[in-house]
């Protein structure tokens, strides 16, 4: 199985930079991936990373250490529509993706 | 880019009535969708995978007979939540991954179904 674990809540103001962490305890590891999930909605693709490295998407970037079952999320020029569930999700040999809690952001004037 | 359609988007309904949810991948065809169920400030629960022309698996602690789930196509899965209680309520979601696809293609998820069970 998956254990996954990252913050419950982060607070950051319009234009900061905020981290989230995530880090995993895998039986199969086959990527992971970065979700932003609004409030009654599905969550929606971020990010993926499954090589080590950091992958940069615009205001967005992931970071992968498979050694260390570390990852992180980086959102850069915050705005208020970034205030959001970020969602951490491991891909296993199966292509099932196990969740973490999610690390809720909120993004303040 | 790659779209499903997840039906009804909302559902509300008396205790003891089965409810179906549908998923559709619209521009893809998927030999595996994956249903997941979320309670209110939780995450995602994988519930079960669903493959294309056999029997799906159910992650552990899921009954097999109280949410059936059916994939009759490459573009289609159902969800009935069979005989269905409050307990039930929750937000279900649909993904489905591209049968033609990269490594790094993420899942797809449809835009989820509210079910409140009264």
């Amino acid at each position: 199985g998956q254990n996954i674990d990252q913050p419950t809540e982060m607070t950051a103001t319009e234009g900061a930079i905020v981290q989230i962490n995530c880090t995993y305890q895998t039986s199969g590891f086959n990527g992971l991936f970065w979700y932003q999930q609004h409030a009654g909605e599905a969550p929606t693709f971020l990010s993926y990373n499954v090589l080590d490295g950091l992958e940069e998407k615009g205001r967005f970037s992931s970071f992968l250490s498979r050694s260390k079952g570390y990852s992180y999320l980086l959102l850069k020029e915050l705005q208020m529509k970034d205030s959001a569930s970020y969602l951490c999700a491991v891909r296993d040999g199966d292509y099932k993706l196990s969740f973490g809690a999610g690390t809720t952001v909120t993004v303040r004037a | 880019g790659a779209v499903v359609s997840q039906h009804p988007s909302w559902v509300i309904c008396k205790s003891g009535t089965s409810v179906k949810i549908e998923c559709r991948s619209l521009d893809f065809q998927a030999t595996t969708m994956f249903w997941y169920r979320q309670f209110p400030k939780q995450s995602l629960m994988l519930m079960a995978t669903s493959n294309e022309g056999s029997k799906a698996t159910y992650e552990q602690g899921v009954e097999k007979d109280k949410f059936l789930i059916n994939h009759a196509s490459l573009t289609l899965s159902t969800l009935t939540v069979t005989s269905a209680h409050p307990e039930d309520s929750s937000f279900y979601i649909c993904s489905a991954r591209d049968l033609v696809g990269k490594g790094n293609q993420p899942q797809h998820f449809g835009d989820g179904t509210r079910l409140s069970i009264l």
